[in-house]
């Protein structure tokens, strides 16, 4: 069966730093890999997608990469700031749809 | 943006009741929907996958009687969960997928589930 680690479950982090996030799987070959943020008891915000097929993307201070090879991905955010605290998720899309166990992310002031 | 509601936003009830969720698309239309669950401090799992018009297509370990799903609609997916036990006390989330989206979800604020 599939399986999706993410880097550490609680990660803290200096405003201002770049912030780090690891997503390996193993046992699948999706054809998108997207990330989410979720805070407490609200659902999932969508905030990227990659594909198979790309390397790299970005949206403002985010920055996605997909090693299909390595069956890696992982998840910049950079100048962060307390407003970015929350837990990110990971999901494989392929056949079906899987989530990451999620990284919970604070940004100390 | 797209935009999913969910309603009611937290439900308390008793064991052995029933409860129906409801999952809305505002916006778009949704010709797929998702169901999901979360435990406190555990990632979201998946329990079905419901297409407009066709019956839904439970997870593995999922009782599909249990948790009754109804995509009458492209806008409207409801959720019930039958006969409900202390230990389907959870967190439920939908999520919608527009046809013409990069394959996105767009998720619900979540319903929180207390079964006493």
């Amino acid at each position: 069966s599939q399986k999706i680690e993410q880097n550490s479950e609680a990660l803290n982090i200096q405003e201002g730093k770049t912030a780090t996030l690891t997503c390996n799987y193993t046992n699948y070959s999706p054809a998108y890999l997207q990330w989410y943020r979720q805070d407490p008891g609200r659902g999932p915000v969508f905030l990227l997608l990659i594909r198979e097929n790309e390397k790299e993307k970005r949206k403002e201070r985010l920055k996605v990469t997909f090693d299909t090879t390595l069956k890696q991905s992982l998840f910049h955010i950079t100048a962060s700031q307390p407003a970015d605290s929350a837990t990110y998720l990971c999901a494989l899309d392929g056949n079906q749809f899987y989530f990451g166990t999620g990284t919970s992310l604070t940004v100390i002031p | 943006g797209a935009v999913v509601s969910q309603h009611p936003s937290w439900v308390i009830c008793k064991s052995g009741t029933s409860v129906k969720i409801e999952c809305r698309s505002l916006d778009f239309q949704a010709t797929t929907m998702f169901w999901y669950r979360q435990f406190p401090k555990q990632s979201l799992m998946l329990m079905a996958t419901s297409n407009e018009g066709s019956k839904a297509t439970y997870e593995q370990g999922v009782e599909k009687d249990k948790f009754l799903i109804n995509h009458a609609s492209l806008t409207l997916s409801t959720l019930t969960v039958t006969s409900a036990h202390p230990e389907d006390s959870s967190f439920y989330i939908c999520s919608a997928r527009a046809a013409s989206s990069y394959n996105e979800q767009f998720f619900g604020p979540g319903t929180r589930l207390t079964v006493l």
